[in-house]
């Protein structure tokens, strides 16, 4: 079955302490990104990666960091959390050609920064 | 700017049509698109609409597209308990391989008895 996996899928933290949620997908795509999603707000990009070792800063990259090893995982690192960071999470992925925004969305994680 | 807008709520009657809808900024979007999120679950794409078309319809979803006011509407006719959830309505904005998803902040769709 195509996917996408995030785990964890809640997840409760306190201030400072590093963490880092994971991203899989079978489908073979190239590109994946990580979205916030915040009540009133919609999704916001954080980062995105075009392909293995390609990565860019989305529309709010503060305080987070990822990294493209291979092409099926895109981890989204949170060195220092702060509870600004609370929210709920969402990694995607789609193929290269369009429609492009065709993503495919993982489940969610949800976040809680204390 | 990159701006999506969509109303927060919507309650209808099942039964009856619902019809959310959207204002988007960038006029040289080709695609737009309306995702689904069901409570607990990420997004799905319900649909898409290229930019060169005015209507498009599925089954009991119908997707309208005013260029001029840069418009789009999603109609659900005989709309369902099951429909309950939040639509997105999104565009694409860039070129050159990337493509940025802008979405708007959600519709709330209620559908009571």
């Amino acid at each position: 079955e195509a996917q996408v996996t995030q785990n964890p899928r809640y997840l409760i933290t306190v201030t400072g302490k590093k963490l880092t949620v994971t991203c899989s997908q079978n489908m073979n795509h190239e590109y994946m990104s990580w979205y916030r999603q915040d009540p009133g707000l919609g999704l916001r990009q954080i980062y995105y990666s075009m392909n293995v070792e390609v990565t860019d800063k989305g529309d709010v990259p503060e305080g987070y960091k990822v990294s493209r090893k291979e092409k099926r995982n895109f981890p989204l690192i949170l060195e220092s959390p702060s509870p600004n960071q609370t929210s709920l999470y969402f990694c995607a992925s789609r193929r290269t050609g369009p429609p492009t925004g065709e993503q495919y969305f993982g489940p969610g994680t949800r976040l809680t920064v204390t | 700017g990159e701006d999506v807008e969509q109303s927060l709520f919507l309650s209808v009657r099942e039964g009856d049509s619902s019809v959310i809808n959207c204002t988007y900024t960038d006029s040289s979007s080709t695609y737009l698109y309306w995702y689904k999120q069901e409570p607990g679950a990420g997004l799905q794409l319900l649909t898409y609409i290229f930019s060169n078309m005015d209507m498009k319809q599925d089954q009991r979803l119908t997707v309208l597209l005013n260029k001029k006011d840069k418009h789009l509407s999603l109609r659900i006719a005989d709309t369902q308990t099951g429909d309950s959830a939040i639509y997105f309505c999104a565009e694409t904005l860039g070129g050159g391989g990337y493509n940025k998803l802008i979405f708007g902040a959600g519709t709330r769709l209620a559908v009571h008895p």
